[in-house]
């Protein structure tokens, strides 16, 4: 399996500020002739189920806000919130759908206000 | 808007198996693939299997094989996943997901999730 590995583990950054999450796959996400990266992140919050942000690894899902954005290739990837809001504490996930026989998630970031 | 129901909190005794229910709506049943995700407390996320309900076909994680059951009743328009010979470690939120349609993905299935259930709680405790 595609092991990814998130970093930091958590982290608090003030309203307003930039937030920066690392995502790394154990081999590459990248599909070279289609030139897609096969990477999801997710935002989840206490009680809910897993909320799709972003996808191909840079495609912001309808309906998410512009301050989320994501960056990277191959098997290394950046889930960047530009401006942290109150409602943007939650966990987030990365996640490969690049194997066919399994996805795999990332540990997990919790990001929260300082 | 689409959404996935779910049948309610469980608790199972260890050894015993579990079956959870999950009923889309307001898209074609058969059109997108099902998958299975639970969170252990406080934990991270895991892929458990998917189901095409169109042709029942399924595809289960390594981890579950031989374990885990995911069948579809196409005339309720609802998927079901087994989970059996539960132990402690088992204790989790379940949930459903729909995987999406991208002409890049094999088969035009991704294996990224748009819409979730809103979890069922299985607990096994004696």
């Amino acid at each position: 399996d595609i092991v990814m590995t998130q970093s930091p583990d958590s982290l608090a950054v003030s309203l307003g500020e930039r937030a920066t999450i690392n995502c790394k796959s154990s081999q590459s996400v990248l599909d070279s002739p289609k030139n897609k990266n096969y990477l999801t992140w997710y935002q989840q919050k206490p009680g809910q189920p897993p909320k799709l942000l972003i996808y191909w690894a840079s495609t912001r899902e309808s309906g998410v806000p512009d301050r989320f954005s994501g960056s990277g290739s191959g098997t290394d990837f950046t889930l960047t919130i530009s401006s942290l809001q109150a409602e943007d504490v939650a966990v987030y996930y990365c996640q490969q759908y690049y194997s066919t026989s399994s996805a795999t998630f990332g540990r997990g970031t919790k990001v929260e206000v300082k | 808007q689409v959404q996935l129901v779910q049948s309610g909190a469980e608790v199972k005794e260890p050894g015993a198996s579990v079956k959870v229910s999950c009923k889309p709506s307001r898209y074609t049943f058969t059109g997108y693939y099902i998958h299975w995700v639970r969170q252990a407390p406080g934990q991270g996320l895991e892929w458990l299997g998917w189901i095409s309900p169109n042709s029942g076909g399924t595809k289960y994680a390594q981890n579950f094989q031989g374990r885990v059951t995911m069948t579809r009743d196409t005339s309720i328009s609802t998927a079901y996943m087994e989970l059996s010979r539960l132990t402690s470690d088992d204790t989790a939120v379940y949930y459903c997901a729909r995987g999406t349609i991208e002409p890049s993905c094999s088969n035009n299935h991704c294996f990224f999730f748009d819409y979730w259930g809103q979890g069922t709680l299985v607990t096994v405790s004696s």
